[in-house]
């Protein structure tokens, strides 16, 4: 298995209050991604980064932020989070774009009330 | 239309049956193909590429048709294990010179003892 974490791995918080999730990689890949998975809608792309400072705006970035210091870390922040951003959130990375495969963190399951 | 679409299911298949899914996909310039298994509450892991030409690993087999534009997936002689969520991937280049990966929504199979 790809070497993926993330924390936490379950969060509960309030509305309005800033939540940040973390990607931990030890593969060195260059690609990382943040998704978000809700029933009825498959994964859907927020954020993603190609390299250290290099991030990108995926389908959904509407309240979230990233940021890459490292090439091993890749956080993702919701400003102030929403009943609306309830989700399950993903990592992935990948060594290349388009043509390889990626490969998935266990995932954090977050509840905003 | 969706860019990547799935049957939900569910599949009610029994022990031992051969099964297949169908992903179709809108966009002709489409590069590469993937099929994923998600089990319950875990992040998807990667199940095969699918190549031009079709590709077998053990008791699975990938195909793609790019003129019809779809991707199958063929599992014989289900087990019990074989019980879950199968997404299809799709990614192409997008004018940017990013590419986009776009999941399906996911096909649940469940195999009946």
């Amino acid at each position: 298995d790809a070497g993926i974490t993330q924390s936490p791995r379950h969060k509960v918080t309030e509305t309005g209050t800033p939540v940040t999730l973390r990607c931990h990689q030890t593969e060195n890949h260059r690609y990382m991604y943040w998704y978000r998975q809700d029933p009825g809608h498959g994964l859907r792309l927020i954020h993603y980064s190609y390299g250290v400072k290099d991030t990108d705006k995926g389908e959904v970035s509407d309240g979230y932020s990233v940021s890459r210091s490292k090439t091993e870390d890749f956080l993702l922040t919701l400003e102030s989070a929403t009943s609306s951003q309830t989700s399950v959130y993903f990592c992935a990375i990948s060594p290349l774009a388009g043509q390889e495969t990626q490969y998935f963190g266990p995932g954090t399951r977050l509840l905003v009330l | 239309r969706k860019e990547v679409e799935q049957d939900p299911g569910p599949f009610n298949v029994p022990e031992g049956a051969t099964v297949a899914f169908n992903c179709t996909y809108s966009n002709s310039a489409s590069q590469s193909f993937f099929w994923y298994r998600q089990d319950c509450r875990k992040e998807p892991k990667l199940l095969m590429s699918v190549y031009s030409s079709g590709n077998e690993d053990g008791r699975f087999t990938a195909q793609l048709n790019r003129a019809s534009q779809y991707i199958s997936l063929l599992i014989r002689d289900s087990k019990l294990s074989d019980s879950a969520t199968y997404l299809c991937v799709v990614t192409w280049a997008t004018a940017s010179g990013t590419y986009k990966y776009i999941f399906g929504t996911g096909t649940r199979l469940k195999v009946l003892a």
